[in-house]
């Protein structure tokens, strides 16, 4: 079974630091990854979607992907209580029209 | 991104009824999918809803538990059938304008304990 896999945390990083957030995949055939942001008692929110290999950057956040170690990273710059969220990491499973999501690590900045 | 609502947004359900979940979308989709999540863990896929054919179960999953109906690409329903305190969690729907099934968008869900 394919499975994408993260450390549950909590992380906790200071206001103002850098949140790196980690995530690995099982499925080699997997091209596309996206980073989604679940505050407790919402629903998941689309943040960042990755497809090649190296870095994608949106405004604080920046998403990492290495296809040979079959791992995706995010990355939060100026890290705000606002972030203070579960993370989920997906992938595309295996090229179909489905994802598979990770536990989720949670994330929380203190002030 | 689509607007989605989901009805009803919870509710309390006495062991061996059934739940009708309602999902609408502001614009025409070709994707939708029906996830669960149970508490503290992360997100199921039960069934990618086709619009005009069954549904797409995924593994653990299947129709006489959860029927979904399709009847147009705006809307679909989950049924959750013959309940028990084990299928307490959150039903979401979601998603996906582009029609490949990576951009997702989700609903508000709705939030389901039984008794």
């Amino acid at each position: 079974q394919k499975e994408v896999e993260q450390n549950s945390g909590p992380l906790s990083v200071p206001e103002g630091a850098i949140a790196s957030l980690n995530c690995t995949y099982s499925d080699r055939v997997s091209q596309s990854f996206f980073w989604y942001r679940q505050y407790s008692g919402k629903s998941p929110e689309l943040i960042m979607s990755i497809y090649s290999n190296g870095d994608k950057e949106d405004g604080r956040f920046t998403a990492q992907l290495n296809k040979a170690s079959q791992y995706v990273s995010l990355l939060i710059r100026d890290s705000q209580p606002s972030d203070s969220a579960t993370y989920l990491c997906a992938d595309r499973t295996g090229g179909g029209n489905k994802l598979t999501f990770g536990t989720g690590t949670q994330l929380k900045v203190e002030l | 991104s689509a607007v989605i609502s989901q009805k009803p947004s919870r509710d309390i359900c006495q062991r061996g009824t059934s739940l009708t979940i309602q999902c609408q979308v502001d614009s025409q989709v070709t994707m939708m999918f029906w996830y669960r999540q149970q508490p503290g863990q992360s997100l199921t896929l039960i069934a990618t809803a086709n619009q005009g054919s069954e549904a797409t179960y995924e593994s653990g999953f299947v129709i006489d538990k959860f029927p979904i109906s399709r009847p147009n690409l705006t809307f679909s329903t989950l049924t959750v059938s013959n309940m028990s305190p084990e299928d307490s969690s959150i039903y979401l729907c979601s998603v996906d304008p582009f029609g490949q099934g990576e951009t997702q968008y989700f609903g508000p869900g709705t939030r389901l304990l039984v008794l």
